[in-house]
């Protein structure tokens, strides 16, 4: 069963800090990962699309990783700020049935105390 | 400034009644999706549009129906609510429904639904 589990549920850290997300997922066949990220009351942002090939994308703060082998991935915040408060969502995608199917993960809610 | 928008932000409404949710895109984008989002889950997909004219049921499409006049709008009816229903709905499209690393999806900001 296609299925993306992110890890942990939720997470406090103090402004400046960094902190790392994870997302482990069973989908195959694999096309791309996409981390999201969605502020309280939004939807969600995109902030990183990686392929099969790539292992790390960067946009700004944000790093992510994939490990296509171990099914892995992971997103790096650098220098936390207060505007990092949110859900940050992993998301698997399968080209099958004639769309392209997202697999969702259910998050990892993150809240940045000054 | 380009994006999609959703209507109405919020809703409460009796089981039974038949209630559309509107939602439109300036980016003329092909794909169109409807997601709900319930606490503790990902994302669902309920219906989706690979371009004006057709639909295709998605992940959950049971008591729900769309429709695609045109490239711009995909408004998302209940039929006869539930209160299962209630959840966040989010509308969002794509530039197409390609197999494509670079086929991001922009999300509505989503409409609230509560079923009573």
């Amino acid at each position: 069963k296609n299925q993306v589990e992110q890890s942990p549920q939720s997470l406090i850290i103090l402004e400046g800090k960094n902190c790392t997300l994870q997302c482990n997922y069973t989908v195959s066949p694999f096309s791309n990962l996409r981390w999201y990220k969605q502020d309280t009351g939004r939807g969600p942002v995109s902030l990183t699309i990686m392929t099969f090939s790539e292992n790390t994308k960067s946009n700004g703060r944000y790093t992510a990783t994939l490990d296509a082998d171990t099914k892995q991935s992971s997103l790096h915040i650098t220098a936390s700020q207060l505007s990092d408060s949110a859900s940050y969502i992993c998301v698997v995608s399968v080209f099958s049935g004639g769309y392209n199917k997202l697999i969702f993960g259910a998050g990892t809610r993150l809240a940045v105390h000054p | 400034i380009a994006g999609i928008t959703q209507a109405p932000t919020s809703q409460i409404l009796a089981a039974g009644r038949r209630m559309t949710l509107r939602c439109t895109q300036d980016m003329r984008h092909n794909a169109m999706y409807w997601y709900r989002q319930d606490l503790g889950l990902g994302l669902r997909l309920i219906h989706y549009s690979n371009t004006a004219g057709t639909t295709g049921k998605g992940e959950v499409p049971d008591g729900y129906s769309v429709s695609r006049a045109n490239t711009d709008d995909f408004p998302l009816t209940l039929a006869s609510a539930v209160p299962s229903q209630t959840s966040v709905y989010f509308c969002a499209s794509s530039r197409d429904s390609g197999d494509s690393g670079a086929n991001v999806l922009t999300f509505g900001a989503g409409s609230r639904l509560t079923v009573l």
